[in-house]
């Protein structure tokens, strides 16, 4: 079993629009997770760390789930700028782990 | 925040050549820089993580004496890529963190390899 695992997608949404990313993690241990965006050919750039308590940055919402060992991206009012490839990151020790991206296109 | 460099941003290289691509933390001190690899329409795959002053940690399947890592120091680290072949063509990207988790892992800006 994978480490982390994200539906790859691609989601296409219209502008305005919420979506919701979901991501599993396998390690119950794991101690910190966070979400990067990826655009195409550039390195991943860390959005948001996800707290237990869950946390909110303007129109992004990310919340942590350790019962059911998931962390979720909530991303509200979407614009043209969100399309990129959002990234699940899992901590464990000192081993990070990747969800393998999922990709989002927000059209006009 | 914290500033990772890397070096070069992309390289074009004979096969059979070796290609060295440096990683540098800029405003922090960096004891453990890891290193990724990605394919084209995948994720990101971790190759190594590199502690400063001693052996680098490799990922099964990713051969040790042909991706060689140096970290000689609490900002630099270096891979390189030696004796390179077309199927080594990819985007290397290294990152390295602060030391507290919740601050996340700062990337550097990534480096394509090719190899013809």
């Amino acid at each position: 079993r994978k480490e982390v695992e994200q539906d790859p997608g691609p989601f296409n949404v219209p502008e305005g629009a919420t979506v919701a990313f979901n991501c599993t993690y396998s390690n119950s241990a794991s101690q910190s997770f966070f979400w990067y965006r990826q655009d195409c050919r550039k390195e991943p750039k860390l959005l948001m760390s996800v707290y237990s308590s869950g946390n909110e940055d303007g129109r992004f919402t990310a919340q942590l789930n350790r019962a059911s060992q998931y962390i979720s991206l909530l991303i509200r009012d979407s614009k043209l700028s969100d399309s990129a490839t959002y990234l699940c990151v899992v901590n464990s020790g000192n081993q990070f782990y990747f969800g393998t991206g999922t990709s989002l296109t927000v059209i006009p | 925040g914290a500033v990772v460099s890397q070096h070069p941003s992309w390289v074009i290289c004979k096969s059979g050549t070796s290609v060295k691509i440096e990683c540098r933390s800029l405003d922090f001190q960096a004891t453990t820089m890891f290193w990724y690899r990605q394919f084209p329409k995948q994720s990101l795959m971790l190759m190594a993580t590199s502690n400063e002053g001693s052996k680098a940690t490799y990922e099964q399947g990713v051969e040790k004496d042909k991706f060689l890592i140096n970290h000689a120091s609490l900002t630099l680290s270096t891979l390189t890529v030696t004796s390179a072949h077309p199927e080594d063509s990819s985007f290397y990207i290294c990152s390295a963190t602060e030391g507290a988790e919740s601050y996340g892992y700062t990337f550097g800006s990534g480096t394509r390899l090719t190899v013809v």
